[in-house]
């Protein structure tokens, strides 16, 4: 079974601090994804990673960055939090079937 | 870009009925995806379809690929109160594409 893993389930932090979520997956897939959920919304794209080092903006990148120096883990950063990116992370994984498997979320709530 | 409309957006059902949700594009995909998430949860692949017309099952939940390529539907038989969920489809977002169009989800209730 593909297991995708978050390093955190729930997080708080405050406005303008540095914050870094992690995202393994161990099925050697190259493809992972970073994506936010929100009521109304819907799963929005912020990132992905095709390869390790490479990486490319999904739909909303603004205010994050991404880091991918092994194949299976992929990191989600947050510069500067601010309180409009309190919301649920959802990291995920891509089989050469197009089939993505979701870790079980982060969710941030930024004061 | 690709949309993918999913109906219905909510339903509440008792214990025991079956259940039929469905998902249509105005673009043709070549796979469709089923997902279910529970509350604080991440969504859990439920069912891959890779072919038109392909009809697939797991336990309870049927999905099909429908013909014209652009609808797929999930059938659930005999509902449970653990069927309670947001249920997405989702489809690759272009020819060679690595990222997924999702749905907004029909949120399903289950009343004992």
């Amino acid at each position: 079974d593909v297991k995708v893993t978050q390093s955190s389930r729930y997080l708080v932090k405050r406005t303008g601090e540095k914050v870094f979520l992690e995202c393994v997956q161990d099925m050697d897939h190259e493809n992972m994804f970073w994506y936010r959920q929100d009521p109304g919304l819907g799963l929005r794209l912020i990132y992905f990673s095709y390869d390790v080092k490479m990486k490319e903006k999904g739909d909303i990148p603004e205010g994050y960055s991404v880091s991918r120096e092994k194949k299976e883990r992929f990191s989600l950063i947050l510069e500067s939090a601010s309180t409009n990116q309190t919301s649920m992370y959802l990291c995920a994984s891509r089989t050469a079937g197009n089939e993505q498997f979701f870790g079980p979320g982060t969710r941030l709530t930024v004061l | 870009g690709q949309q993918l409309n999913q109906s219905p957006q909510s339903m509440f059902i008792q214990e025991g009925e079956d259940v039929s949700m469905n998902c249509t594009s105005s673009s043709i995909f070549n796979t469709w995806l089923w997902y279910k998430q529970e509350p604080g949860e991440g969504p859990v692949l439920l069912i891959a379809l890779y072919k038109a017309g392909e009809l697939t099952s797991n336990g309870r939940l049927t999905a099909q690929f429908g013909i014209t390529r652009k609808d797929s539907f999930l059938n659930i038989s005999a509902s449970i109160p653990s069927d309670v969920g947001i249920y997405f489809c989702a489809g690759p977002s272009g020819a060679g594409s690595y990222q997924l169009t999702f749905g907004k989800g029909t949120k399903l209730s289950v009343i004992p």
